[in-house]
């Protein structure tokens, strides 16, 4: 049963730190997502990649977040420094489309607390 | 810029009960795709049903089918025969291949009752 798998599940850090969160997507899969889910905001794309290279990160904030694909079977959601705001639960997708229209797989989601 | 609105933030049904859960969006866009998503309480985002706007013929996924009325723009999700198991947040989201973003409405979270 292939799967997305976000690690780590649960993230509690202060103020300042730096977090990373992976997302291994299914095996195979071209295409992975990373989203941001908040109360007040709703569920946000962030930034997505085809064959690891970027193709659109305008959702995401570029002064302290950065994502990475250093391999097909990772990739990585990075936020330096962290701040309260950004408590949030971060989901990635997977799919093996060329469109963001095609299916996604999400992964269980990270939840981050920043104190 | 393209919206979705899911005016219903909560609803209860009764179980084995039909629900039906509005959504409509705002684009100028004539080619895009609709979907509903569902979000259990495990926090797993689970695609249920998902529409091409070209396509006349409503989507089905056993229990699950949706109403698209392109012209008023509404993509409502009906559920028959609710089940326990159906408990969760649903998500009507949006996509058009020309810029390539997805957006989400601020969901409606399900009760299924006993």
């Amino acid at each position: 049963d292939a799967r997305v798998t976000q690690t780590p599940r649960h993230k509690v850090t202060e103020m300042g730190q730096e977090v990373t969160m992976r997302c291994q997507p299914i095996l195979g899969h071209n295409t992975v997502f990373w989203y941001r889910q908040t109360m007040m905001q709703g569920l946000e794309l962030l930034a997505y990649f085809r064959n690891r290279a970027p193709l659109d990160d305008s959702g995401m904030p570029k002064d302290r977040f950065s994502a990475e694909m250093p391999d097909a079977t990772l990739a990585t959601l990075k936020i330096q420094p962290s701040e309260p705001r950004d408590s949030a639960v971060y989901f990635c997708a997977s799919g093996l489309g060329k469109r963001i229209s095609d299916t996604q797989y999400f992964g269980p989601g990270t939840r981050l607390t920043v104190l | 810029a393209q919206t979705v609105t899911q005016s219903q933030p909560e609803m209860s049904v009764q179980e084995a009960e039909t629900v039906t859960l509005s959504c409509t969006y705002d684009t100028s866009e004539s080619n895009y795709y609709l979907f509903w998503y569902k979000q259990p309480p495990s926090r797993q985002m689970i695609l249920v049903i998902r529409q091409e706007a070209y396509k006349q013929q409503n989507a089905t996924e056993n229990r699950f089918s949706v109403n698209f009325q392109k012209a008023a723009k509404s993509f409502s999700l009906k559920i028959s025969d609710s089940q326990l198991g159906d408990t969760a947040m649903y998500f009507c989201a949006f996509t058009s291949p020309r810029d390539d973003k997805i957006i989400f409405g601020k969901g409606t979270r399900l009760h299924i009752l006993p």
